[in-house]
């Protein structure tokens, strides 16, 4: 299993400004996700963080207003940018942990409250 | 249109009923995996099914994988208040296990 930890856990933010949220998960995981939650809702993939080079993004996300990051095997940013009162949502880190052969499972970070002003 | 279609939306039933969520898809999944969510934290993982028609239980919990790998169910049986929770339902298809689709969601709410 894995451990991930995100920050910051929550955030009131102006309009127009931007966030960038860290995600540190303590031990090599395959690949790394991004999600968006509205509360009491099921989870929208924005993309997968991919080591090293540019993230592949879900249909309806774009990289100018998601930047991801992802430098190594363990860490990884996403970028809120030119925020609107539309992105306030809960955005979520995940890991994916290989527990055997074509079984693999997802851990999350605690996720981050986004409010945007 | 969801890949995963959880049933019912939301539940609301008094502590010491029985209840089953419902995860179904018309799609063949490696395996699927069921998160309970509180307000404030991430998904946090129950169980894990892999092969067709296997039977997982965790204390109250048990846990099903249809025979063809399709569909899953969650039973909880005498529930407590601290149940309550968004349950998601999430897998990986055969031909790309690396990539997640979480079903709609239920939310649970137990009374006392």
């Amino acid at each position: 299993s894995a451990v991930i930890s995100q920050k910051p856990s929550r955030d009131i933010c102006q309009r127009g400004t931007s966030l960038t949220i860290q995600c540190q998960v303590d031990s090599q995981v395959t690949m790394m996700f991004w999600y968006r939650q509205q509360p009491g809702q099921s989870l929208t993939l924005i993309a997968t963080a991919n080591q090293g080079s540019e993230a592949t993004y879900e249909s309806g996300f774009v990289i100018d207003k998601f930047p991801i990051s992802r430098p190594n095997l363990t860490f990884s940013t996403l970028t809120v940018s030119n925020m609107s009162p539309e992105d306030s949502s809960i955005y979520l880190c995940s890991g994916l942990w290989e527990h055997k052969v074509m079984n693999t499972e997802a851990f999350f970070g605690q996720g981050t409250r986004l409010t945007v002003v | 249109t969801q890949l995963l279609e959880q049933s019912p939306q939301f539940l609301s039933i008094q502590e010491g009923e029985n209840l089953t969520v419902y995860c179904n898809s018309s799609s063949v999944f490696s395996s699927l995996q069921w998160y309970r969510q509180e307000p404030g934290e991430g998904p946090v993982l129950l169980v894990t099914v892999v092969t067709g028609g296997e039977v997982k239980k965790l204390k109250r919990l048990t846990f099903q994988f249809g025979d063809a790998r399709k569909d899953s169910s969650l039973h909880i049986t005498a529930a407590q208040t601290g149940d309550t929770g968004l349950y998601l339902c999430a897998g990986a298809l055969v031909y790309n296990f690396n990539k997640f689709y979480f079903g709609s969601g239920t939310k649970l709410n137990v009374k006392p």
